[in-house]
């Protein structure tokens, strides 16, 4: 079963446009990461943000996580085409030396 | 600095048939880690190799095992293919057992008829 659920499943967007992505997740996390696919192939490492940090950003990224809450969101301001891909987040569970990834937001840029 | 890199990147086999799909790591990585990503779905976790011994394992039959080397490189084996083994099989590799530091390869695409 997934640990993570993204919200939305679909999001499509013009370009020039900020896009918001949404995570949460059931049990308590050592880390959160975000993940891009293109076209199916494999995943490329965002951003990584720690279970005791609430923001951090990188270039046009920026991350939230509220462990109250149990839930993360990814924001991508000013998209471009090249942003279309689909997005994964990844949670390193505590104790269970693994990454569980959710089903993933599908990003759409039109130009 | 070569990634990770998986082989082959496709492949057709027939229901009941056995594979077998590899993975050399990532230059300095010694952890490698299994995903099968139906279509439309994300990464399922299989299992993870670290000195040459499985050290987690997803939800996954006996059907799915593995096998680490000396040189850190990886094999998948599916015995008994059933057709919802059809996906996209990716190999992350990172370094001490860590859960992050992940480098992806490119996957191989099982298709089952």
């Amino acid at each position: 079963s997934q640990q993570g659920e993204e919200d939305p499943q679909a999001l499509s967007i013009q370009e020039g446009e900020n896009a918001t992505m949404n995570c949460s997740y059931k049990t308590s996390i050592n880390n959160l990461q975000w993940y891009r696919q293109n076209s199916g192939r494999g995943l490329v490492h965002l951003i990584l943000i720690r279970s005791n940090e609430r923001e951090k950003h990188s270039g046009r990224l920026r991350v939230t996580l509220d462990t109250s809450k149990k839930s993360s969101s990814l924001l991508i301001t000013a998209s471009r085409a090249a942003d279309t891909a689909s997005y994964f987040c990844a949670t390193d569970l505590e104790g269970a030396q693994k990454l569980v990834f959710g089903q993933g937001t599908r990003l759409t840029i039109n130009p | 600095d070569a990634g990770v890199t998986q082989s082959p990147t496709h492949l057709i086999k027939t229901r009941g048939q056995q594979v077998t799909l590899r993975c050399s790591p990532k230059s300095g990585h010694d952890t490698v880690s299994w995903y099968q990503q139906a279509l439309g779905q994300g990464p399922q976790f299989i299992f993870q190799y670290y000195e040459e011994e499985e050290r987690q394992r997803g939800n996954f039959p006996d059907r799915f095992s593995g096998h680490q080397f000396p040189n850190y490189s990886s094999e998948l084996n599916v015995n008994a293919l059933l057709l919802g083994d059809s996906a996209l099989y990716l190999c992350a590799s990172s370094f001490g057992y860590r859960t992050y530091g992940y480098t992806f390869g490119s996957g191989t695409r099982l298709t089952v008829v």
